[in-house]
């Protein structure tokens, strides 16, 4: 069984400042990890994804994310954020090749104050 | 076409009625899949088609939901009976067979009154 555990249901950041998004997870077997955003009324736009090699996964739109096998997280960061920013960010795990169902946290909203 | 399209974007019903949800995946995209998004229960997996068959149904949560694929594209979720729980956000994504990749539509958000 996988699970996703996303710290914090609200992060609110100045513009400018750095965004840090918690994700942990528990998986049986190696696991692919996703993060997704999410903009108002809008569907899941891919932003990042490990699948094997580098742990350090870099996205679109400035984010990058680390998998640390040690501590099971795959935690979000930007190092400057943007009032564009400003959405729902989802951490999704899947248990790798050949698997095709996504289990989401319940997914962190990110404010971006002026 | 570009995307994944979902169709209708939005949809109010009378509890009791019965709805459909369509969704046209990219083309080419063998895997299609239904999640749904509510308050207070995340993204939840319902369904996942490769080709016109469905392994997985493990996620429907009634007897009163089904779905179809059909030609290996298009696919409707339909909903028998709404109950006011069934309202939510319904998210269709496709991906290639083997890639890790779910693209996601932009939902279809159904209110039953």
């Amino acid at each position: 069984a996988q699970s996703v555990t996303q710290l914090g249901s609200h992060v609110s950041v100045s513009e400018g400042a750095l965004v840090l998004l918690r994700c942990n997870y528990s998986s049986s077997v190696p696991p692919y990890l996703f993060w997704y955003v999410q903009y108002p009324n809008q569907g899941l736009q891919l932003l990042l994804k490990y699948t094997t090699g580098a742990t350090l996964v870099k996205g679109i739109n400035g984010f990058e994310a680390e998998f640390k096998k040690s501590e099971t997280s795959f935690h979000l960061t930007k190092p400057s954020a943007h009032m564009s920013d400003a959405a729902e960010y989802f951490c999704a795990v899947n248990s790798g090749a050949g698997s095709y169902q996504l289990t989401f946290g319940k997914g962190t909203k990110l404010s971006v104050i002026p | 076409g570009a995307g994944v399209s979902q169709s209708p974007s939005n949809k109010v019903t009378e509890k009791g009625k019965d709805v459909e949800l369509r969704c046209d995946p990219i083309s080419g995209h063998t895997a299609l899949y239904w999640y749904r998004q509510s308050l207070g229960q995340g993204l939840e997996f319902l369904i996942y088609f490769q080709g016109n068959s469905a392994p997985d149904k493990s996620g429907l949560p009634s007897d009163r939901f089904s779905a179809e694929r059909t030609g290996g594209s298009v696919s409707t979720l339909t909903i028998q009976r709404t109950q006011q729980e069934d309202s939510a956000v319904y998210l269709c994504a496709s991906s290639n067979t083997g890639s890790t990749e779910a693209f996601f539509g932009q939902g279809t958000r159904l209110t039953v009154v």
